[in-house]
């Protein structure tokens, strides 16, 4: 049990459905991190969240659409996903923004999505 | 460019030898941290190793050393003795300073098996 969870672990969503991805940790950390990771690709930095305020997008397409009420709890909304969009999605937190290092970023153990 | 370049994509040893997974990094700031994490089958990124570009040691970590070779920038991760549990992908990532976001990349991934 790792201090990030993530729920659901796996998730099969077609292309018209909505669906959210949830992250929760309880290690007082205030950033909070989504990455996407698909197969033979370096993860993908997707937001960042700093004391619940959104401090980086990478590019990222408007059907992911993040959430974070507050610095235990990120979300990441899915709709109107592609095919292409399968991938696993891990969320990581840190103590402050860049301050993992010797502690490194926790994170989850990922939501593996299938979109069909 | 790559930042991170992990060249090895598989690496094979056998229970109880050392491993030397490869990574080169590329910055031009003078402060940055290099990581290693390990993933297994579950998805789970879990930290292993930091490494601060000022650091004049080694950093160790139990079974984990990396070689820090600041010169050459590479900052391997040697395994000794390794164990069935080992078997895992294994990434490398830096976080750049003060002229970086503070946020981590991450090179491609290195999957390492151990023999019995």
């Amino acid at each position: 049990e790792t201090g990030v969870t993530q729920t659901p672990r796996h998730l099969v969503m077609g292309m018209t459905n909505k669906k959210s991805l949830k992250c929760e940790q309880h290690l007082g950390h205030n950033a909070m991190y989504w990455y996407k990771q698909s197969a033979k690709k370096p993860l993908e930095l997707m937001f960042v969240y700093n004391f619940k305020e959104q401090t980086e997008n990478n590019s990222v397409p408007s059907r992911f659409s993040p959430e974070c009420p507050n610095s235990s709890h990120l979300f990441l909304h899915l709709h109107t996903l592609q095919p292409e969009d399968s991938a696993l999605y891990l969320c990581a937190s840190s103590q402050d923004l860049g301050q993992g290092d010797n502690y490194g970023y926790t994170f989850g153990s990922g939501t593996r999505l299938t979109v069909v | 460019a790559q930042k991170i370049t992990q060249t090895q994509p598989g690496m094979f040893v056998q229970e109880k030898e050392a491993v030397t997974l490869d990574c080169t990094y590329d910055t031009s700031d003078q402060s940055y941290g290099l990581f290693w994490y390990k993933q297994p089958s579950s998805g789970e990124m879990i930290f292993l190793i930091y490494q601060g570009s000022y650091d004049e040691q080694n950093a160790t970590e139990g079974r984990y050393s990396l070689n820090f070779q600041k010169a050459r920038k590479s900052a391997n991760l040697v395994i000794s003795a390794s164990q069935l549990g080992d078997s895992a992908m294994y990434f490398c990532a830096m976080r750049e300073g003060l002229g970086g976001s503070y946020i981590p990349t991450f090179g491609r991934g290195t999957s390492l098996i151990v023999h019995p």
